[in-house]
């Protein structure tokens, strides 16, 4: 799996829209990029992939740079309930194994 | 809904003492399936393979010994941490492959070692 770089840490006011990035410049053509996020004290949830066209879903956008060498996972109205480690994770299409980085932890705030 | 289930959700044990942790798949057959641990304020890393109907595979360092595995069938995965001690204390997270879906993982097993 391609290395990925995430910022350590992230604030963001409640109902704004979080924008996490995410770094992968040595990702291959075939991996895609996988967004996970764990909140405390639970197994990784899934959030949302993509390989190089923007993708959305009921959770979250993905916006995929031409280059593919960076994303960014876009929480539209971020909650409370969206503070968690997120996850960047560059493998191949539905990989049965993951390899995790340090993540960027969210906080969301009143 | 879930489609990985991790039981017990939490478990303390005594130093010395044996402990069980299950990984089932729900609803679909899982003949790999993949444990990881997660110290506090630390990322999942791997541990090892749960290969049904054979030998674990184990991540280097990882200690085949102490973290028994064993895939009995095609939708439960066990891991046993033998003699545990207090640096064993962790986070154990299960995954299981459910084809043509992203990668799913348990709850997530809390193990505290007194």
């Amino acid at each position: 799996d391609a290395k990925t770089t995430q910022p350590p840490s992230m604030d963001c006011a409640e109902g704004r829209a979080a924008n996490l990035p995410c770094n992968h410049s040595t990702i291959s053509g075939n991996e895609y990029v996988y967004w996970y996020r764990q909140i405390h004290s639970q197994g990784p949830q899934y959030i949302i992939h993509g390989l190089k066209n923007n993708e959305t879903n009921e959770m979250a956008s993905l916006i995929i740079t031409e280059d593919r060498k960076s994303s960014t996972l876009i929480l539209p109205h971020a909650t409370l309930r969206d503070t968690a480690v997120y996850y960047c994770i560059a493998a191949a299409f539905h990989a049965s194994k993951l390899t995790f980085g340090t993540g960027t932890r969210l906080q969301v705030t009143l | 809904g879930a489609v990985v289930s991790q039981h017990p959700s939490w478990v303390i044990c005594k130093s010395g003492t044996s402990v069980k942790i299950e990984c089932r798949s729900l609803d679909f057959q899982a003949t790999t399936m993949f444990w990881y641990r997660q110290f506090p304020k630390q990322s999942l890393m791997l541990m090892a393979t749960s290969n049904e109907g054979s030998k674990a595979t184990y991540e280097q360092g990882v200690e085949k010994d102490k973290f028994l595995i064993n895939h009995a069938s095609l939708t439960l995965s066990t891991l046993t941490v033998t003699s545990a001690h207090p640096e064993d204390s962790s986070f154990y997270i299960c995954s299981a492959p459910l084809p043509g879906s992203p990668l799913h993982f348990g709850n997530g097993t809390r193990l505290t070692v007194t």
